[in-house]
């Protein structure tokens, strides 16, 4: 099985940059997902990470360190419309892509 | 029209009703999914299917029961639901060919059982 431990909530200044840390222990995995999903909306898509290192995409960044179970999801120079959801996700080896969510961090964005 | 999407966006039933939540994807993926969104509790994913075919079945009480037609449609069905039931349903697809596959989620059913 899979468990996926994230911080319930966080509260950052606009222009500022954050750090939503994401820890998980698993029996299999084959990536880590970070999505977005904002109050009353779907989740969508920020970044995946399968191999060790930094991933960058815009103002967002996403880490990986298999060997620690962790990844952590940066994101740069806020704005007040990045107050959302931010979920962890890992894929399970298999045939389908089996993803198992995190409970999700609430970032809010104060000026 | 584009994406995943889904209808009804808002259900409110009576525990002896029967009613369907529709998932319809345009993105040319293989696999669908219903994943159930409870407040304060991560998403929780219910069932899967690949190519039409279920592949994954988390322990959902039969209650609600899924049909997939084609790779492009998802349907849950619902009966004799309770009122812990009452979530926000979300569908999603994807490719499962290999890299990135991510998933794409619609906009999601909100049902409230009463």
């Amino acid at each position: 099985g899979q468990n996926i431990d994230q911080p319930t909530e966080m509260t950052a200044t606009e222009g500022a940059i954050v750090q939503i840390n994401c820890t998980y222990q698993t029996s299999g995995f084959n990536g880590l997902f970070w999505y977005q999903q904002h109050a009353g909306e779907a989740p969508t898509f920020l970044s995946y990470n399968v191999l060790d290192g930094l991933e960058e995409k815009g103002r967002f960044s996403s880490f990986l360190s298999r060997s620690k179970g962790y990844s952590y999801l940066l994101l740069k120079e806020l704005q007040m419309k990045d107050s959302a959801s931010y979920l962890c996700a890992v894929r399970d080896t298999g045939t389908a892509s089996k993803l198992t969510f995190g409970t999700g961090t609430r970032l809010q964005v104060t000026l | 029209e584009t994406g995943v999407t889904q209808t009804p966006r808002h259900l409110v039933m009576g525990m002896t009703n029967k009613k369907s939540l529709k998932c319809e994807q345009h993105l040319g993926h293989n696999a669908m999914y219903w994943y159930k969104q409870s407040a304060k509790k991560p998403l929780e994913l219910m069932f899967v299917y690949n190519f039409k075919e279920q592949t994954e079945n988390n322990s959902v009480p039969s209650r609600f029961s899924p049909e997939c037609p084609n790779s492009s449609h998802l349907f849950l069905h619902l009966h004799t639901l309770q009122p812990e039931d009452s979530a926000l349903y979300l569908c999603a697809s994807s490719q499962t060919s290999g890299g990135a596959n991510e998933q794409f989620f619609g906009p999601g059913t909100r049902l409230t059982v009463l």
